[in-house]
């Protein structure tokens, strides 16, 4: 793989299910962010992680868990959906602080 | 409170030169970058703005005048794959990145 990939591509859930969102990069980079996109508002951040290891809260955090065992790999977790985040979920990773973010190619999720 | 305004749509003819402005207020600030994305696609990183002045990157441009919280991104020789939104974002002193809803930019032939 090259750059950040995320799956699945898109997904309709049930209200209530839990839906793990797997975000992996190969480019080494120590910081990945999760952000959902809703037409009309800018991109929220809703984690965020430094380095491996470490997990920190964004803007809109509720209802969502990450988890950074390793470099590569930084999932999002939705544990019990609801109909409002229904939205277009990206993940971006970074060399560091003050450095251009890249995106994966984003998650459309669908809550009934 | 933060904020970041950018205009909801803009309209533009293919050979002209377009501005996109983007005006902030946010508790602190880093730097300023401008990203493109496409309809159905992720955004993808244009400029990066730390210091007052105008950065020229080919047909783009980005200005940045921090006294007064003001940035644009500067598009020359509009091409029809110049068609995309276009975000503006603010890095905050904690290095996190508040987003405009972006400027979606219809180009014209």
């Amino acid at each position: 793989i090259a750059g950040i990939t995320q799956a699945p591509t898109s997904q309709i859930l049930a209200a209530g299910r839990r839906m793990t969102l797997r975000c992996t990069q190969d480019m080494r980079h120590n910081a990945m962010y999760w952000y959902r996109q809703d037409l009309g508002l800018g991109l929220r951040l809703i984690h965020y992680s430094n380095t491996a290891g470490t997990t920190g809260k964004g803007e809109v955090p509720d209802g969502y868990s990450v988890s950074r065992a390793n470099t590569d790999d930084f999932p999002l977790t939705l544990a019990s959906a609801v109909p409002s985040q229904t939205s277009v979920y990206f993940c971006a990773s970074s060399e560091g602080e003050a450095n251009e973010q890249f995106f994966g190619p984003g998650t459309r999720l669908t809550v009934l | 409170g933060q904020n970041i305004d950018q205009p909801t749509e803009m309209t533009a003819t293919e050979g002209a030169i377009v501005q996109i402005n983007c005006t902030y207020q946010t508790s602190g600030f880093n730097g300023l970058f401008w990203y493109q994305q496409h309809a159905g696609e992720a955004p993808t990183f244009l400029s990066y703005n730390v210091l007052d002045g105008l950065e020229e990157k080919g047909r783009f441009s980005s200005f940045l005048s921090r006294s007064k919280g003001y940035s644009y991104l500067l598009l020359k020789e509009l091409q029809m794959k110049d068609s995309a939104s276009y975000l503006c974002a603010v890095e905050e002193s904690n290095y996190q990145l508040i987003w405009g809803a972006g400027t979606k930019l219809i180009i014209k032939p």
